[in-house]
């Protein structure tokens, strides 16, 4: 079984739809959570981060960690085209600088008007 | 501005050719990444530092190597021991106690 677990789709929506995007983990030592977005040919860029299980909304985004299935989810309201991307999840057991982030695969987002 | 920095944009390799990508980060960061990004593959870790003249192999270093003389800089050196090196290179640092890394642009290699 693989560290981390994430759905690649493609995953198709129209625009204003509520997106769900998850990724489970095996590793019961993960404490911080993170969602990446990705563009075509782009770095990643931070989107949301979280420490141990909760929610943390921002925006139009909101980020979910139950700990006690080890399942993340990043939740989008009244998707965009602009939010036509690749959403990576991250996890790791530390934050101290030099800890390796382990990602899932990601998940390809395309929203259409 | 600070971030990082990742040269050139799209690099060409000749079969046998060592290449060399760059990565300067102005952040003041300690520790930094070199990944590999392969489409259905995810991000793969190949080497990362921590500190200064320190580094430490990843879970695909073969093929690669890297150094760490500069704070801001860690270079990834593509060796021709590497059978497939076409793909997209994502350079990433940390600092301490900041939330995950911050990312470059990319360098995507295609050998020719």
């Amino acid at each position: 079984q693989k560290e981390v677990e994430q759905d690649p789709g493609p995953l198709s929506v129209p625009e204003g739809a509520i997106v769900s995007l998850n990724c489970t983990y095996s590793n019961s030592a993960f404490q911080y959570f993170m969602w990446y977005r990705q563009y075509s040919r782009k770095g990643p860029e931070l989107l949301m981060y979280t420490y141990s299980s909760g929610n943390k909304e921002d925006g139009r985004f909101t980020a979910q960690v139950d700990k006690s299935s080890k399942y993340i989810s990043l939740f989008i309201r009244d998707s965009q085209p602009s939010d036509s991307a690749t959403y990576l999840c991250a996890m790791s057991a530390g934050n101290q600088a030099g800890t390796a982030l382990i990602f899932g695969k990601g998940t390809t987002l395309s929203v259409s008007s | 501005d600070g971030g990082i920095t990742q040269s050139p944009k799209y690099l060409f390799r000749k079969e046998g050719q060592n290449v060399t990508l760059s990565c300067e980060q102005n952040l003041n960061h300690d520790a930094m990444y070199w990944y590999r990004q392969d489409p259905g593959q995810g991000l793969r870790l190949i080497y990362y530092s921590q500190i200064v003249n320190d580094f430490q192999k990843g879970d695909i270093a073969e093929g690669y190597s890297v150094s760490r003389e500069k704070k801001e800089s860690f270079p990834l050196t593509v060796t021709s021991a590497q059978k497939n090196p076409t793909a997209f290179y994502l350079c990433a640092s940390w600092a301490r106690g900041a939330y995950g890394y911050t990312f470059g642009s990319g360098t995507r290699l295609t050998v020719v």
